[in-house]
């Protein structure tokens, strides 16, 4: 299993530019999962999707901010325009939902390797 | 979800028992306890996660007291590339969806030759 694919690994803008950053899940998971990390902040969560649903959004930033889940091996998040203060590494996990893996508690996440991000 | 308190940082041996606390005294009776673990530059990672009792992996133990408001999550044989910081995370466990983790700032276990 490749298991959670992101890309770019490193992705260096100008302030005002478009960025869109690309996960691919582990296949057969249901769940999605946007997270930011920065010292400041630590980790956060962006956004996460259940069958391709976007479920809580709460902690997308501002409007500038939106995310995508056309199906379920793809899911983009999308910076317009960007700013410096979004630099930061953006992972992506997926999981598949408890009750259907036949546990209840079940909740383990898979990370991706992370999306480093520069705003200059 | 319960709120957990870990020490910023700690130091183990190279081949020693690595034993990292947790607090959650607030935890209710549905609440797990997962614990998460983020080498350098990379995704964190799941370890181990319990309700009540004591459960083992080939990662790690997680020792949950009885009144359930602590616990500990013991790496056997500590190596150097355990060196990483250590998430404990409450929550409840739900079926049918998914739900997000909270990450708190967790503990920077070094690992010393």
């Amino acid at each position: 299993d490749a298991g959670v694919i992101q890309s770019p690994r490193h992705e260096v803008t100008e302030m005002g530019q478009e960025v869109t950053l690309r996960c691919k899940p582990i296949s057969g998971h249901n769940s999605l999962f946007w997270y930011r990390q920065t010292m400041m902040r630590g980790l956060e969560l962006l956004i996460y999707f259940n069958n391709n649903v976007p479920i809580d959004d709460s902690g997308m930033p501002e409007d500038r901010f939106s995310a995508k889940m056309p199906n379920a091996s793809f899911s983009t998040l999308k910076i317009q325009p960007s700013e410096p203060r979004d630099s930061a590494v953006y992972f992506c996990a997926s999981s598949l939902a408890p009750g259907l893996a036949g546990g209840l508690s079940y909740n383990e996440q898979f990370f991706g390797p992370g999306t480093r991000l520069t705003v200059l | 979800d319960a709120k957990t308190t870990q020490p910023t940082s700690m130091d183990c041996a190279e081949g020693r028992a690595a034993n990292l606390p947790c607090n959650h005294s607030t935890i209710s009776g549905n609440e797990y306890v997962y614990w998460y673990r983020q080498i350098h530059s990379q995704g964190p990672q799941y370890i181990i996660h319990g309700l009540k009792n004591n459960e083992t992996n080939e990662m790690a133990s997680l020792i949950i007291t009885e009144d359930r408001k602590s616990s500990t999550l013991i790496l056997p044989h500590a190596t150097l590339r355990d060196t990483a910081v250590y998430y404990c995370i409450v929550r409840v466990g739900s079926s049918g969806s998914a739900r997000q983790l909270t990450f708190g700032s967790g503990t920077q276990l070094t690992v010393l030759p």
